[in-house]
């Protein structure tokens, strides 16, 4: 079965400081990638994808993730964070091998925390 | 990527009651979903919105407690019915292009935060 890990319930980081949030994943065959950012009382916003190509992948609000095939990992990355980058951060693997192939399997979150 | 329209955003509902969410998009999507947030929790997959046919459920999800309709392309509703305080949740839409540069991405809306009293 499919699953996505998130070790980190909270990442705790000082603004400017690089960050870094992790996200393994389980699939059988290749697998699509993703991560969301719920900001407090919002929906889900997309970030980024892997579907195929360049295991570096860049996205919204300067985040970037890379794939690592031999570790089964899709970390989230960014080279200097901010106060407002603050929120709460999903990984998710779309599910190609059910019969709906357009679900999403989460992680539990991570809970990112900026500080000035 | 594509405007996804829910309504209402948030609602406060008395035990017992039902209430229907709708979901508008701006362009013709083929799949669109409804996920379910608890309260601290991570995102669960209730149904498919299937376009001219019933929804597909997910395990532990039924059509009686989560009727959805799907009359076009771009709109769905999701009705949560004889609701209790375990009801209390996030509802997202959310939808998945095939084509273009959106291909493979599924997008969420902003939600409907019920809270069930």
């Amino acid at each position: 079965a499919q699953s996505v890990a998130q070790p980190e319930d909270q990442v705790n980081v000082a603004e400017g400081n690089p960050l870094t949030v992790k996200c393994t994943y389980s699939v059988s065959g290749n697998p699509y990638l993703f991560w969301y950012v719920q900001y407090p009382n919002r929906g889900l916003q997309f970030l980024l994808k892997y579907i195929t190509g360049d295991n570096l992948v860049k996205g919204s609000y300067g985040f970037e993730a890379e794939f690592n095939k031999s570790q089964t990992s899709f970390h989230l990355k960014k080279p200097s964070a901010l106060v407002s980058d603050s929120a709460l951060y999903f990984c998710a693997v779309r599910d190609l091998n059910s019969s709906n192939t357009g679900k999403l399997i989460f992680g539990q979150g991570t809970t990112l925390q900026v500080k000035p | 990527s594509a405007v996804i329209s829910q309504k209402p955003s948030r609602d406060i509902c008395q035990r017992g009651t039902s209430l229907t969410i709708q979901c508008q998009v701006d362009s013709q999507v083929t799949m669109m979903f409804w996920y379910r947030q608890q309260p601290g929790q991570s995102l669960t997959l209730i149904a498919t919105a299937n376009q001219g046919s019933e929804a597909t459920y997910e395990s532990g999800f039924v059509i009686d407690k989560f009727p959805i309709s799907r009359p076009n392309l771009t709109f769905s509703t999701l009705t949560v019915s004889n609701m209790s305080p375990e009801d209390s949740s996030i509802y997202l839409c959310s939808v998945a292009f095939q084509g273009g540069s959106s291909g493979n991405t599924i997008y969420f809306g902003e939600g409907s935060w019920l809270t069930v009293v």
